[in-house]
């Protein structure tokens, strides 16, 4: 069985601020890992995954995340936040065996103070 | 292109009362999966579909719950004898080919309410 679990439930910083969000999965097969957002009332979208080759993955709105097999984790960094990334953030796997299932992490909120 | 899109956006409903919420893939995506989004549980798969074939429905809480998907595009999500701990947002996603490399592309979610 696989699970994910994202260390922090809510993230306050002051916009143009560095931040990180972490999430460390655990699996007995190899995964593929993805980062989701949600907007206030909106769907998820999705920001980036890591499917195979370079271990530091580049998304979208300027997000990027690096993939640590050793370590387990899939940590997601922005180097200066802005006002429009409040968001929940979720961390997700799949495992190479199945149908594309997502097994999510409990969500992180990002709340982007000015 | 259009997205995926769900109906009714919000529905409220009383205990005891059956719910159809139905999803609207992206045109050519022939997997579709439903999950439940709720304060205690977060984000929970329910049920995988390729094509009209539900491979993969081990996240169906109970057999209240049922899903189908006709034409190989809308799939109604049924739950029957709601109680209140159906209440959440469900939320359906489309993909490509409905393998592990593929990006879900998600609705806007309905967001269910039992009294």
């Amino acid at each position: 069985a696989q699970s994910v679990t994202q260390l922090d439930s809510q993230v306050p910083v002051f916009e143009e601020a560095p931040v990180e969000l972490r999430c460390n999965y655990s699996s007995s097969v190899s995964v593929y890992l993805f980062w989701y957002v949600q907007y206030p009332n909106q769907g998820l979208q999705l920001l980036l995954k890591y499917l195979s080759g370079s271990t530091l993955v580049k998304g979208i709105n300027g997000f990027e995340a690096e993939f640590n097999k050793s370590q387990t984790s899939f940590h997601l960094r922005k180097p200066s936040v802005h006002i429009s990334d409040t968001a929940e953030y979720f961390c997700a796997v799949s495992d190479q065996r199945n149908t594309g299932k997502l097994i999510f992490g409990q969500g992180t909120t990002l709340q982007v103070k000015p | 292109g259009a997205g995926v899109s769900q109906s009714p956006s919000n529905k409220v409903t009383e205990k005891g009362k059956d719910v159809e919420l139905r999803c609207d893939p992206i045109s050519g995506h022939t997997a579709l999966y439903w999950y439940r989004q709720s304060l205690g549980q977060g984000l929970e798969f329910l049920i995988y579909f390729q094509g009209n074939s539900a491979p993969d429905k081990s996240g169906l809480p109970s057999d209240r719950f049922s899903a189908e998907r006709t034409g190989g595009s809308v799939s109604t999500l049924t739950i029957q004898r709601t109680q209140q701990e159906d209440s959440a947002v469900y939320l359906c996603a489309s993909s490509l080919a409905g393998v592990g490399t593929d990006t879900q592309y998600f609705g806007p979610g309905t967001r269910l309410t039992v009294l």
